[in-house]
Order: C-alpha cells, then sequence, then structure tokens
C-alpha cells in the first residue's frame, strides 16, 4: 500500500480555515485519496475523498496536486466540535490508518 | 441516516472467555471489516468479509478469531480465549460496493459504527 506522511499535530483558531496536507509520493493510478477523521474514541467518520479532480462536499474540500504526490484538505470554517485526528489514506482495498494528524481547534 | 450498530458498547471479561461482538451494518451494504484500537494507538485492519466469506485479514486476525454473518443482518466478531491483549475498541464497517478502483465506479466511504470496547480482566 501507498504510505502517507501528515503532521502529527496542528492548531487552527475557530472560524478560519483548516488546511490540513499530505504527502503521498507513491501513490499509483488507480489508487484514490481518502480522508477519515476520529473523535475522541468514537469510529472513523469519512470527510471526503479523491482521484484526480478536486472535490467539494457539505464538510470540506480535497485538493489534489496533479502529479498526485500530494493533497490538501480544506475545512473552511473550523469548529470546535472538528479537534480531532485526521487521517489521509491511500486506499487500495481496505483502508489503512496511519496516525494522522491531530487538529487542535482553539477559541 | 443509516448507521452501522455495534453491541455492547462496553465488555468486561475474564482472561481465556469467549466473547462475541455484534454488529448490524448497513442494510443494503455488501462488505464487511472488522478494526481494533487499542488504547492510544493506531486504528488497525483485522479482517474483511464478503459473499459470506473472508476476502482478507491481517496478521492481527489468527486462529482465535472468527467471524460470521449468521443470519443475513448481523456481522458478528468471536474471540474464542480472550487475552489480555485484546483489550482494545473494536469497530465494525461496511461498505456498499467495495473499492472503487476494481469495480470502476466511485462509490464512497466505509461507514464505522461507534466501536464495542473490550476489557479483558
Amino acid at each position: 500500500d501507498a504510505k502517507t506522511t501528515q503532521p502529527p499535530s496542528m492548531d487552527c483558531a475557530e472560524g478560519r480555515a483548516a488546511n490540513l496536507p499530505c504527502n503521498h509520493s507513491t501513490i499509483s493510478g488507480n489508487e484514490y485519496v481518502y480522508w477519515y477523521r476520529q473523535i475522541h474514541s468514537q469510529g472513523p467518520q469519512y470527510i471526503i475523498h479523491g482521484l484526480k479532480n478536486n472535490e467539494t462536499n457539505e464538510m470540506a474540500s480535497l485538493i489534489i496536486t496533479e502529479d498526485r504526490k500530494s493533497s490538501t484538505l480544506i475545512l473552511p470554517h473550523a469548529t470546535l466540535r472538528d479537534t480531532a485526528v485526521y487521517y489521509c489514506i491511500v486506499r487500495t482495498d481496505k483502508l489503512i490508518f496511519g496516525t494522522g494528524t491531530r487538529l487542535q481547534v482553539f477559541p | 441516516e443509516p448507521e452501522v450498530t455495534q453491541t455492547p458498547s462496553h465488555q468486561v471479561t475474564q482472561m481465556g472467555q469467549e466473547v462475541i461482538l455484534r454488529c448490524v451494518p448497513i442494510s443494503n451494504h455488501l462488505y464487511f471489516y472488522w478494526y481494533r484500537q487499542i488504547l492510544g494507538q493506531k486504528v488497525e485492519f483485522l479482517v474483511s468479509f464478503y459473499n459470506n466469506e473472508i476476502s482478507e485479514k491481517s496478521e492481527i486476525f489468527d486462529d482465535q478469531f472468527s467471524v460470521e454473518r449468521p443470519d443475513g443482518s448481523n456481522f458478528t466478531l468471536k474471540i474464542r480465549s480472550t487475552k489480555l491483549e485484546d483489550s482494545a475498541m473494536y469497530f465494525c464497517a461496511s461498505t456498499l460496493w467495495g473499492y472503487p478502483g476494481r469495480t470502476g465506479i466511485n462509490t464512497g466511504e466505509l461507514f464505522f459504527g461507534e466501536g464495542s470496547r473490550l476489557t479483558v480482566l
């Protein structure tokens, strides 16, 4: 499976955009980039996924570079409830979780 | 909104006892998974299940573990003889189409349940 690299932690002020980077330099052509998050010890929650094109849904936007070697998850207006561990996963079949980025949103 | 439900939310058991964790996946989903998370560690893949058989399993999923879909709605994980190191949060997940690359359909996400916390004493 392609591996991803994420910063271990980030801070973001409430109301500001949170931009979470992910490197996946060994991604291959048919592998999708998925983002999940885990709040406390709850079940992982799907956020968004994409292959080549940028994607947007009601939760977030996903920007994938043209060479597909990195991506950025954007939470446009972070709230305190967005405090969680965010996982960037390059999915071939099953999801393999790394250590993710712990995002702390502060007032 | 449909969801994956898991029972029990918390189970305490003695070492060596058998434990069954239950999951009700989303009703029209076809692919099922178990993951576990030891406190403070990563979410780890255990097993995937499709068409009434195991599709893939990790090294963690040894002979002490088994999965079953006994009645078309429940999906269970059994641990035959629990060990202290089996203490963890166990998450069930389901999805409709499986991996999008295989089917050619951009299908979306795995839905996870809220987990069953297993404590082995």
